[in-house]
C-alpha cells in the first residue's frame, strides 16, 4: 500500500518570501501522479499542482513550483512570493496508475501553512 | 456554472439514527468519491464509483452505505452502525482515464456531519 509523509505539522512565512513544503512517499509502482492540494478555512479542497511520474520536468503554475525527485520519492512544493490568501493546510496526495486500482488518492497528514503580513 | 455542489453544510443527527449526505456533479464526470476527514488530519477514501450502478469500498467503509443510480449523483448514507460518525466529509469527481488525461479530483464544499 501506498503511504504519504508530510513531516511538517505547521510553517510560517512572512508575506512575499518563499516557504518550502516536504512530503515523501512509499511506492512500488513506477508509473504515478502526485498532486498538491490547498484547504484554507472555508475547507474547500482546491488542486494547486500536479505532477506525472512520467515526466522528468517539475510542473509549475504561476507562483507554485514543486520538486520532484522520482528516485528519493520526494515531492516538494514551492511557495514564491507568498500572499495572505496562501494561508491554509497544504496537503500532499498520491494516486496509482493502475486504473485496477480505481484512480484512489491517498493523502498526508497535511502542512499548516501561516503567511504572516 | 459546472461544479460539485454537497448538501447540507451541516448535519446533526441523534445517535442511532441513518443519515444521507448528497452530491451532485454537473461536470460530466464519470467517477466519483467520498472521503472522510477528521480535524488535524489527511482525508481517508469511504467509497467510489467509476461507473453508474458500479461502486467499490475505500479504506474505512464499515458503518457505510452509498449509491451511484444517476452519473451525476452519490449520496452517502451514514448508518447507526458507524461508531464514530462526527467528521468533515467531502466528495469529489473525476474523468476517467483516456490517453493522456490525468484524472485529477476535484472536490466539493463539503458537509461537517455531527452526532449529538
Amino acid at each position: 500500500a501506498q503511504t504519504v509523509t508530510q513531516s511538517q505539522p505547521e510553517m510560517s512565512v512572512q508575506e512575499a518570501e518563499t516557504v518550502t513544503l516536504s512530503c515523501t512517499y512509499d511506492t512500488s509502482e513506477n508509473n504515478y501522479y502526485l498532486f498538491w492540494y490547498k484547504q484554507p478555512p472555508s475547507r474547500q479542497m482546491i488542486l494547486v499542482i500536479r505532477q506525472e511520474a512520467y515526466k522528468q520536468q517539475n510542473a509549475t503554475e504561476n507562483r507554485f513550483s514543486v520538486n520532484f525527485q522520482k528516485a528519493a520519492k520526494s515531492f516538494s512544493l514551492k511557495i514564491s512570493d507568498s500572499q495572505l490568501g496562501d494561508t491554509a493546510m497544504y496537503f500532499c496526495a498520491f494516486m496509482g496508475w493502475l486504473k485496477a486500482a480505481g484512480n484512489k488518492l491517498t493523502f498526508g497528514g497535511g502542512t499548516r501553512v501561516l503567511v504572516k503580513p | 456554472d459546472g461544479g460539485i455542489t454537497q448538501s447540507p453544510k451541516y448535519l446533526f443527527r441523534k445517535e442511532g439514527q441513518n443519515v444521507t449526505l448528497s452530491c451532485e456533479q454537473n461536470l460530466n464526470h464519470d467517477a466519483m468519491y467520498w472521503y472522510r476527514q477528521d480535524p488535524g488530519q489527511g482525508l481517508r477514501l469511504i467509497y467510489y464509483s467509476q461507473i453508474v450502478n458500479d461502486f467499490q469500498k475505500g479504506d474505512i467503509a464499515e458503518g457505510y452505505s452509498v449509491s451511484r443510480e444517476k452519473k451525476e449523483s452519490f449520496p452517502l448514507t451514514v448508518t447507526s452502525a458507524q461508531k464514530n460518525p462526527t467528521a468533515f466529509y467531502l466528495c469529489a469527481s473525476s474523468m476517467r482515464r483516456t490517453g493522456a488525461s490525468t484524472d485529477t479530483q476535484y472536490f466539493g464544499p463539503g458537509t461537517r456531519l455531527t452526532v449529538l
